[in-house]
């Protein structure tokens, strides 16, 4: 089976520019996330969907990121200026979705972003 | 506030001897427990879970310990080998979504 895909790997910008990053879960994961990983650090949920509603955005700085999911699939995290903290990697997770919780969440290889 | 501590010192371990890993927790109440590996460049990868109720699972050489009492779980790999060599995360879950904490990770070198 096809795991977690994300786009780009790499990007280097700016501060103040705008980045966006793309992520397509497993096929029939109705749950996504999206983490947010600083060298050093464990990953940090910044947003959770399931289907394409928002269960969890609390750790989400929303006066420059922004998340969405459109038809429960795909999803595309952007960040809108980049500061220089926002250097680190974005992961991108999916699971099954059954209620309950406790369900292995399957990893994409992240996107590794460098602010200058 | 929440939080999950690990080792943040490398394990440094011979092949073939057991490598124990600790995550302690405070100011919460996790439902269950999950350990995950991160190699580097790469996304973390699942590997057990545990759950409130059990105190231990074992899954080939992996075997994981869960005290809710002492809010600790153990990490065990016996006949460690230099493949095993990686990060490893373990990550707390209490709500019925799935939302995961993560600690920061403990990395494990296995020389031959």
């Amino acid at each position: 089976e096809a795991g977690v895909a994300q786009s780009p790997r790499y990007k280097i910008i700016e501060k103040r520019q705008s980045v966006a990053f793309w992520c397509n879960p497993i096929s029939g994961h109705a749950t996504l996330y999206w983490y947010q990983q600083i060298l050093g650090q464990g990953p940090k949920l910044l947003i959770q969907f399931q289907n394409n509603g928002v269960v969890d955005d609390s750790q989400l700085p929303k006066d420059r990121f922004s998340a969405e999911r459109l038809k429960g699939v795909d999803s595309t995290l952007k960040i809108q200026p980049a500061k220089l903290e926002d250097s680190a990697v974005y992961l991108c997770a999916s699971s099954f979705g059954r209620t309950g919780g406790k369900e292995t969440q399957y990893f994409g290889p992240g996107t590794r972003l460098l602010v200058l | 506030s929440q939080k999950i501590e690990q080792n943040s010192e490398a394990l440094n371990i011979q092949e073939g001897k057991t490598a124990t890993l600790t995550c302690n927790y405070t100011n919460y109440s996790p439902a269950y427990l999950q350990w995950y590996r991160q190699d580097p460049g790469r996304g973390p990868v699942f590997l057990l879970l545990i759950r409130e109720n059990e105190k231990e699972k074992r899954k080939e050489r992996l075997k994981v310990t869960f005290d809710t009492t002492l809010k600790q779980s153990l990490f065990h790999i016996t006949a460690s080998q230099p493949a095993d060599s990686a990060t490893y995360l373990c990550a707390l879950g209490s709500d019925s979504w799935g939302k995961l904490q993560f600690g920061a990770g403990t990395q494990v070198v296995v020389t031959p």
